[in-house]
């Protein structure tokens, strides 16, 4: 079974453009979650979504956007990006979502904003 | 506010030694407990988690982890560290957000370096 997929891996933006971000889940998972990884702030919650709703939220401005597909397949979207917004990205599925359901991280997608 | 807390940023053991890493938490009611493993370039992959009962948690890779409610804590062990356990170690905790769901809250991290 594949696992997690992100696409792009790498991306090179510069300050006040937009970019959006792709992850793939493991087939059946209906469940997508988004956490960012930076080194000053650690790994932070963005949001989760099932069934194209999204179902939780991190504290991020509105800047940080995202939806989900019939397929599951779910894309982040930063407006206006900021130096700060440079990052790892990671994306992670599961069955059903919430916690008590394992999540599978994808390889992350890499953000640098110049 | 829920947190946790690894004290320790950068651990170096021996191949063959023990480990345990530490991990603290803040969090008012029963806390969902997890420990995950990122190698370099790589996503997490989650080692084990406790909801509840026996607070001696058994995870993959022969790692284990015990709760202990007086002292907030949940520690990774493992007896006998390979060289391929080098990675960073993340513990977190089911936090509730706003939403009235939980989400991950991660420590920020521990290192783990091992010598031949």
């Amino acid at each position: 079974k594949a696992g997690v997929t992100q696409t792009p891996r790498y991306l090179i933006k510069t300050r006040g453009q937009q970019v959006t971000l792709s992850c793939s889940p493991i087939s059946g998972h209906r469940s997508v979650s988004w956490y960012q990884q930076t080194p000053g702030q650690g790994l932070q919650f963005l949001f989760e979504y099932f069934s194209e709703t999204q179902r939780n939220k991190g504290n991020f401005p509105g800047r940080f956007s995202g939806r989900q597909f019939s397929n599951s397949r779910s894309e982040m979207n930063v407006s206006t990006l900021e130096l700060g917004d440079s990052a790892l990205y990671l994306c992670a599925s599961s069955l059903m979502g919430g916690l008590t359901d394992t999540q599978y991280f994808g390889p992350g997608t890499r953000l640098t904003v110049l | 506010a829920q947190s946790v807390t690894q004290p320790d940023i950068h651990i170096t053991v021996s191949e063959g030694a023990s480990l345990e890493l530490r991990c603290n938490y803040s969090y008012g009611a029963t806390p969902y407990l997890f420990w995950y493993v990122q190698s370099p370039g790589q996503g997490l992959q989650l080692l084990l988690k406790y909801f509840s009962g026996d607070t001696l948690v058994q995870g993959i890779k022969g790692f284990e982890a015990e709760f202990k409610r007086s002292q907030s804590s949940f520690n990774l062990r493992k007896p006998s560290v390979h060289w391929s356990d080098a990675a960073e170690y993340f513990c977190a905790v089911g936090a509730l957000m706003d939403t009235g769901r939980r989400a991950l809250t991660f420590g920020s991290g521990t290192r783990l370096q091992v010598q031949p």
